[in-house]
């Protein structure tokens, strides 16, 4: 079962436009949002996350927009870089002792010049 | 502070083989995870630790894959004998009190 859907699967972007990616997800249960940036032959960064109290969170260019109601999550990469060029995860998991991150399928971003 | 770490970098086995994969985690984090990352896919979860006891490991295949953490601190995943399948990246993590979790650049395994 799938708990976290993710779009698109791959997205190409002129340097300085807007990057977006999509989430949904199922269970109700979570309350952690992190969305995770991966260049190849590295491990998943922590790029941004967020907690369903709040709407939306700003960090840099890097900003997520959350929709409780409709249990769906967005990427928004502002003014893309060439640099930002990677796959991106997004990811959900509860608070707690046996708390674990259930990943989207990915999407990679190719910005070019 | 220093991040996960994990070794080897790389490893080619033949099929049947096995394999291990060593994991350090950030020191102080009590919370340690194994993931599996099929190239073009997510991580997925294989076995969760807290401490040195096993919180899940449901989707961990137990016929092949083993891992412990005796001491608390560093982990090893073992897998014998390995599948054509199992070529993946396999990923450690630790997480903060604060539910933030650190990945390791992994360890990928082709196996031939």
């Amino acid at each position: 079962q799938q708990q976290v859907k993710q779009s698109p699967q791959s997205l190409i972007v002129q340097k300085g436009g807007i990057s977006i990616i999509n989430c949904a997800y199922e269970n109700t249960a979570f309350d952690y949002f992190p969305w995770y940036q991966q260049f190849p032959g590295k491990g998943p960064a922590l790029l941004i996350a967020i907690r369903p109290d709040v709407s939306e969170k700003k960090e840099g260019r890097f900003t997520i927009s959350f929709n409780k109601s409709a249990k769906q999550f967005s990427l928004h990469i502002m003014d893309s870089q060439p640099g930002d060029s990677a796959t991106y995860f997004c990811a959900a998991s509860f608070t707690g002792t046996a708390s674990k991150l259930t990943f989207g399928t990915g999407t990679r971003l190719q910005v070019t010049l | 502070e220093a991040g996960v770490a994990q070794s080897p970098r790389y490893k080619i086995i033949e099929k049947r083989q096995s394999v291990a994969f060593w994991c350090n985690p950030i020191s102080g984090h009590a919370t340690l995870y194994w993931y599996q990352q099929i190239l073009g896919q997510g991580p997925k979860l294989l076995i969760q630790f807290q401490n040195n006891g096993v919180v899940d490991d449901s989707q961990l295949p137990k016929d092949r894959f083993s891992a412990e953490r005796l001491k608390g601190v560093d982990s090893t995943l073992k897998i014998q004998p390995a599948k054509l399948e199992d070529s993946a990246v396999y990923l450690c993590a630790s997480r903060t009190v604060a539910n933030t979790i650190y990945f390791g650049e992994g360890s990928w395994l082709t196996v031939v």
